[in-house]
């Protein structure tokens, strides 16, 4: 089945800075890859997606990256903000079938 | 947009008991849901996928019988814990799919506290 390697766990940076989170997959039949943010206590919430037919996406601040050869995929964050700070998990499904996690990356932005 | 309603948020039980908790999709038919269990600073791990009308898959390590999964139509679907015991305590939460898209929603969560 399918696995998600997300590192790294924890990331701390300064408001205004980049951040990126690296997620890691191994089913070559995956083909979907969405990021959530995950307030404690709160349900998964979708911020960004990307499907293999197409290698980057970018949604004002936040881009993903997305590489088949290699099995990895990226969540790059510009301009960080404090209310940035927050659990971000990477996914990996077909279509149709379950998402699996990554353990997840706990971002701090300080200001 | 695609809502799962998800009952109740939060329980609290007595060790040996049985807990429901339910997940409704309430504007899209829900062929398939997932449940997932997430304890305290980890990831959600998935528990199971249910079909409707079809008997739920487990991941390998999750009881049967004692997680014990509903999927009788294609708005509702159910997880019983039965037996509780203090180390099930965790956060439940279910995602839907109709299958024909790459669409999940996800429930609210319950939070479940077994004594």
């Amino acid at each position: 089945g399918e696995n998600v390697e997300q590192h790294p766990s924890t990331l701390s940076v300064q408001e205004g800075d980049s951040a990126v989170i690296k997620c890691t997959y191994s089913d070559s039949a995956s083909n979907y890859f969405p990021w959530y943010k995950q307030e404690l206590g709160k349900r998964p919430q979708l911020i960004i997606d990307i499907r293999s037919n197409v290698g980057e996406k970018k949604d004002q601040r936040i881009a993903v990256t997305l590489n088949k050869t290699a099995k990895h995929f990226s969540l790059h964050i510009t301009e960080t903000q404090p209310e940035d700070s927050a659990v971000y998990f990477c996914a990996a499904s077909q279509a149709g079938t379950a998402l699996i996690f990554g353990k997840g990356t706990t971002l701090s932005v300080s200001s | 947009g695609a809502v799962v309603s998800q009952h109740p948020s939060w329980v609290i039980c007595k060790s040996g008991t049985s807990v429901k908790i339910e997940c409704r999709s309430l504007d899209f038919q829900a062929t398939t849901m997932f449940w997932y269990r997430q304890f305290p600073k980890q990831s959600l791990m998935l528990m199971a996928t249910s079909n409707e009308g079809s008997k739920a898959t487990y991941e390998q390590g999750v009881e049967k019988d004692k997680f014990l999964i509903n999927h009788a139509s294609l708005t509702l679907s159910t997880l019983t814990v039965t037996s509780a015991h203090p180390e099930d305590s965790s956060f439940y939460i279910c995602s839907a799919s109709d299958s024909s898209s790459y669409g999940y929603t996800f429930g609210s969560g319950t939070r479940l506290t077994v004594v």
